[in-house]
This record gives C-alpha cells, structure tokens and sequence, in this order.
C-alpha cells in the first residue's frame, strides 16, 4: 500500500526567501516520488522525479527535492521565491514493483502564497 | 504534439443524466487514470487502466465506469449523475508504472 502526507496545507512566505513543502510518504515497495504544480485553474505540471538514481533531485524553476529513505520523506525547496511560484503543490508517489499495482496517489496538496 | 486532450472542458448536467468524457493521448503510453479533484482534497483515483482493454478501480471508484477500447483512449463513464459528482475531474497517462505522469487540462463537471 502506499499514501502520502503533506504536513501543511498552506504556507506563506515573503517574495526572495526560502521554500520548504514537506511531503512524507509509505510504501511497500521501492517508489517513485514526483511533486507536480497547479496553477489556479491550470492543467498539472511536473516540477522533479525521482526514480531511484540520485537522491537529491533537481527541477524546473530552481526547484529541488531530496529523497531520505530513513525519514520517508521527499520535501521540496527553493532558495528564493518568487512572485510566480504561488501555486498549488503535489507531492505524488508511485509504488515501483512487480506486484506494485501501478497506481499514483497524491498528498493533499500544500497551497504556497508569496508576499510581496 | 496534443499529449493528453480531455473533451469536453466544461459541462453542466442535470440529476440523473448520464454523460461520457473522453480522454486522448498520442504518446503511446500504456498507463491511463482518471482522477476527481475536489477542495482540500488533493486529487483522488478512480479508474485506471495498465493497457488496452484493462481497467482497474482506484480509491473512489462508485458512480462511474470505465473503457479502454484503444490503448489512446480512456474513456469515463457517469450513468447517473448525482450532485456528489461535481468536481474537477482530471485525466493522466504515463510509458511505464515507473515513469512521470501527464495530465490533460481538466473537465469541470456541475451536477444540478
């Protein structure tokens, strides 16, 4: 089985600091985790995979994530915001495996506002 | 390159009318899912399919059906509508269960 939690549901931070979305996840198998982006009445767009190479993942947008096994976790940052990184976040994981089940399941979704 | 096109983008339906929506991909992918989205709720499965001609149920599954004639089609089915099933559904597709998913721009449904 497999589920993911993103412990906040809103964050607020000041345009040109830092971004942290924290995503946990579980899962039986070995996974593949994404975060996706929703723009306000927009389609999703993939930020960053990670499909057991690299743990420390680079994305779209200045965009990163680090894959900790030992924490189950996959939280996403960024050095400094920006005005247009204000968005609906996903985090996404995917069971990887024979038996695995191909399903994605999506955390609930962190909503990131920029201040000026 | 379309990707993944979902027809139609807006409807408005009445209790109890039953509608189909249509998701295409030109990608060759094996891998198709339908998803609803509703507030504070992230995204939620309800069906998809590792091929042509398989279906599979996700978390939500009750109220709708599904097919998978062609592997570039996935089609989802209402036969009843019901209030409950206002939302923002969504369509993905992806190569492999390993593989990053896309997504069509979204159907919004509105069951009065």
């Amino acid at each position: 089985a497999q589920s993911v939690t993103q412990l906040d549901s809103h964050v607020s931070v000041s345009e040109g600091t830092p971004v942290l979305l924290r995503c946990n996840y579980s899962s039986s198998y070995s996974p593949s985790l994404f975060w996706y982006v929703q723009h306000p009445n927009k389609g999703l767009q993939l930020l960053l995979k990670y499909t057991s190479a690299a743990t420390l993942v680079k994305g779209i947008n200045g965009f990163e994530a680090e894959f900790k096994k030992s924490e189950t976790s996959f939280h996403l940052t960024k050095p400094s915001a920006h005005m247009s990184d204000a968005a609906e976040y996903f985090c996404v994981v995917s069971d990887r495996g024979r038996n695995a089940g191909n399903m994605l399941t999506f955390g609930g979704g962190t909503r990131l506002m920029v201040k000026p | 390159n379309a990707g993944v096109t979902q027809t139609p983008k807006f409807r408005v339906l009445k209790t109890g009318q039953s509608m189909t929506l249509l998701c295409a991909q030109d990608m060759n992918h094996e891998y198709m899912y339908w998803y609803r989205q509703d507030p504070g709720m992230g995204l939620r499965l309800i069906h998809y399919s590792v091929g042509e001609g398989t279906t599979a149920k996700g978390e939500v599954p009750d109220g709708y059906n599904v097919s998978r004639l062609k592997k570039q089609n996935f089609l989802l089915g209402l036969e009843s509508a019901a209030p409950s099933q206002t939302s923002v559904y969504f369509c993905a597709s992806r190569l492999t269960g390993v593989t990053e998913a896309f997504f069509g721009q979204g159907t919004r449904l509105t069951v009065v």
